[in-house]
């Protein structure tokens, strides 16, 4: 069963231009709601995270708009640069036991063009 | 720097022959992780150890192992890989308690 729905999976946007990825989740027992950017031979890098009690979390150009009610969130990338281009993974966490299972979504491949 | 280290890389087996893969950090982190990240798919949990104590995925095949002698190493073992077990295996760590995990850069693994 796949508890985190991740959209699209894959996604060219031209430089300057804003890049959209969208998750969803079922489970309402996950607390924690990370990003993850992995670049091409480099294990995942948490990019930015935010919690449920919040509904956006912005850090420089990244932004994470969470929608409670619907189990809905998502990544916005302002001025995409080609440099941003990446897999990036949503993903969903609860605590179990002293430590975070984390759950992930399919990954996007975001492809940003000169 | 502080890190998740892994070696190797790249590692390749024949089918049928054992194999196992390192990990080491110098972060001092109590809890690590083991993923299998098959290609374009996401990070799949296989189990974790909190200090010494081991903690099963229960859908983890019973052909995956892993031992933890110190905090600082944590090692996979394959018993009989499979052409299925083909994959990028990611260990991370985290401190008992915080909800960020750290990933070292994977080890690709083929299986002849």
């Amino acid at each position: 069963q796949q508890q985190v729905k991740q959209s699209p999976q894959s996604l060219i946007v031209q430089k300057g231009g804003i890049s959209i990825i969208n998750c969803a989740y079922e489970n309402t027992a996950f607390d924690y709601f990370p990003w993850y950017q992995q670049f091409p031979g480099k294990g995942p890098a948490l990019l930015i995270a935010i919690r449920p009690d919040v509904s956006e979390k912005k850090e420089g150009r990244f932004t994470i708009s969470f929608n409670k009610s619907a189990k809905q969130f998502s990544l916005h990338i302002m001025d995409s640069q080609p440099g941003d281009s990446a897999t990036y993974f949503c993903a969903a966490s609860m605590r179990s036991g002293g430590y975070q299972k984390v759950t992930f979504g399919i990954g996007t491949k975001l492809q940003v063009i000169p | 720097d502080a890190m998740v280290i892994q070696n190797p890389r790249y590692q390749v087996t024949q089918f049928g022959k054992p194999v196992t893969l390192s990990c080491s950090q110098t972060l001092n982190h109590n809890v690590m992780y083991w993923y299998q990240q098959k290609s374009s798919q996401a990070p799949k949990l296989l189990f974790h150890y909190y200090d010494k104590d081991f903690n099963n995925e229960a859908d983890t095949p019973d052909n995956f192992q892993s031992r933890r002698p110190n905090t600082s190493f944590c090692f996979l073992d394959i018993r009989s890989p499979g052409l299925g077990d083909a994959a990028m295996y990611l260990c991370a760590t985290s401190v008992r308690g915080s909800d960020t995990q750290y990933f070292g850069p994977g080890t690709r693994l083929t299986v002849l």
